[in-house]
């Protein structure tokens, strides 16, 4: 079966330091993947897709990038972060033509 | 493009009672569409979805949900809450099975009282 894995699970960093939050999937190959940003209060915003190593799609101008080094993972990375960076991040992950499936999540809190 | 409106963006059913979660969607093709349930702190977990079929489709923990197309709507139901049910809900919609992309809904969170 298949599992995404998420980390760290919460992080708690300073406004301007680095960023680096890793997703990873097993059980699958060539998925599409998926960061998705909850912040609080409000619904999900879709920040990045990926459907194959190298190639990311972004949706929405902002401070951060996404990288897929390799075909199962997926890396959320900002070089200096925000306030309004907080937020609940979510990946998902799914095979061509059927269902996506989420990660557990990372709280990050920027302060 | 394809869009959701949830309506009602809290809830608050006595335990035992009728759960009814409203969902209308936007779509340009015919949709394909799905639940997702989030408990405090954790990621996002399908409850039911709609693709083609019976539109009438069951998912886990109880709840249901109808598709209707002249009505445009997706709504969730439980016939009986459970403690348990306290927890975020998300309609979500997809244009066709080539679409990389999933459009939520913002989101209705339930509360059950005892």
């Amino acid at each position: 079966s298949q599992t995404i894995h998420q980390w760290p699970a919460t992080l708690v960093q300073p406004v301007g330091s680095p960023l680096s939050l890793e997703c990873t999937v097993e059980g699958t190959s060539n998925p599409n993947l998926y960061w998705y940003r909850q912040a609080a209060g409000r619904g999900l915003q879709l920040l990045f897709y990926s459907v194959g190593i190298g190639q990311i799609s972004s949706e929405v101008p902002q401070n951060l990038s996404a990288s897929r080094p390799q075909d199962r993972q997926f890396i959320l990375s900002s070089k200096k972060l925000l306030l309004s960076d907080s937020g609940f991040y979510l990946c998902a992950w799914r095979r061509q033509l059927e269902t996506q499936y989420f990660g557990p999540g990372t709280r990050l809190l920027v302060l | 493009a394809q869009s959701v409106t949830q309506l009602g963006s809290h809830v608050s059913v006595s335990e035992g009672a009728l759960v009814l979660l409203r969902c209308n969607y936007s779509s340009s093709v015919p949709p394909y569409l799905f639940w997702y349930v989030q408990y405090p702190n954790q990621g996002l977990q399908l409850l039911l979805k709609y693709t083609t079929g019976a539109t009438l489709v069951k998912g886990i923990n109880g709840f249901e949900a109808e598709f209707k197309k002249s009505e445009t709507s997706f709504h969730l139901t439980k016939p009986s809450a459970h403690m348990s049910d306290a927890a975020e809900y998300f309609c979500a919609v997809r244009g066709n099975p080539n679409d990389y992309k999933l459009s939520f809904g913002a989101g209705t969170t339930v509360t059950v009282r005892a």
